[in-house]
């Protein structure tokens, strides 16, 4: 059975850096693009951007320009979410979700609580 | 940005009635739409992919339909672990977009 298994809830400082990581198993990893996808407490769902693992490729959301960086490591299966400069606007839970290749997202995560909070 | 636009945002139903949802896009989408339902505290799940077809485990009473710019949702006879949020979304060009979302409650 396919698995996104991310990291653990964060508390950062405005102006600080997050990392979100995303383990994948059970089926082949480069295979599939990953989508990054953000829902703010109480609110909808935003696109953050994706990434091919294959080749690392992105493509980010302009809102998100400058600020955020999508990488993974093929060895472990795993991709990451950096965010820069974050500020209370940030907090949110991020999901991670498989591209199923048709431009849905058929597995996720089961999301990380960013908090954002001086 | 294409934008997509759901109504209602919310609505009530009873358990057996039968509930439409709608997407509507900003501008005619040559790409497929996909549906998702979210549990409080949970991700979102596909159900609908390519507008119409059946993502694997979802019952039958969802179904999806439309083309060009108007999307429809329908759960023929809502069941009481239906009641949750249904975001419809599309990729047509960057940014991927979701709807705004249609919370379904108990009447």
């Amino acid at each position: 059975q396919v698995q996104l298994v991310q990291s653990g809830a964060e508390v950062k400082k405005p102006g600080a850096s997050v990392r979100v990581s995303c383990k994948a198993s059970e089926y082949p990893f480069t295979g599939y693009y990953l989508h990054w996808v953000r829902q703010a407490p109480g609110q909808g769902l935003e696109w953050v951007g994706w990434i091919n693992p294959n080749n690392g490729d992105t493509t980010y959301a302009q809102k998100f320009q400058g600020r955020v960086t999508m990488t993974t490591d093929t060895s472990i299966t795993t991709a990451y979410l950096d965010l820069h400069k974050v500020t209370s606007d940030d907090t949110a839970v991020y999901y991670c979700a498989r591209d199923s290749s048709r431009r849905d997202c058929d597995y996720w995560g089961q999301g990380t609580l960013v908090t954002v909070s001086s | 940005a294409i934008q997509l636009t759901q109504s209602p945002s919310s609505l009530s139903a009873s358990v057996g009635d039968r509930v439409t949802i709608t997407c509507r896009a900003s501008q005619g989408l040559s790409s497929p739409l996909a549906w998702y339902q979210q549990r409080p505290g949970k991700p979102p799940n596909l159900l609908i992919y390519h507008v119409s077809s059946l993502a694997s485990g979802v019952p039958s009473r969802f179904s999806g339909s439309g083309s060009g710019t108007d999307f429809t949702l329908t759960i023929s006879s809502l069941q009481p672990e239906d009641f949750a949020t249904y975001y419809c979304q599309h990729f047509n060009t960057y940014p991927l977009t979701f709807g705004g979302g249609t919370k379904v409650e108990i009447k």
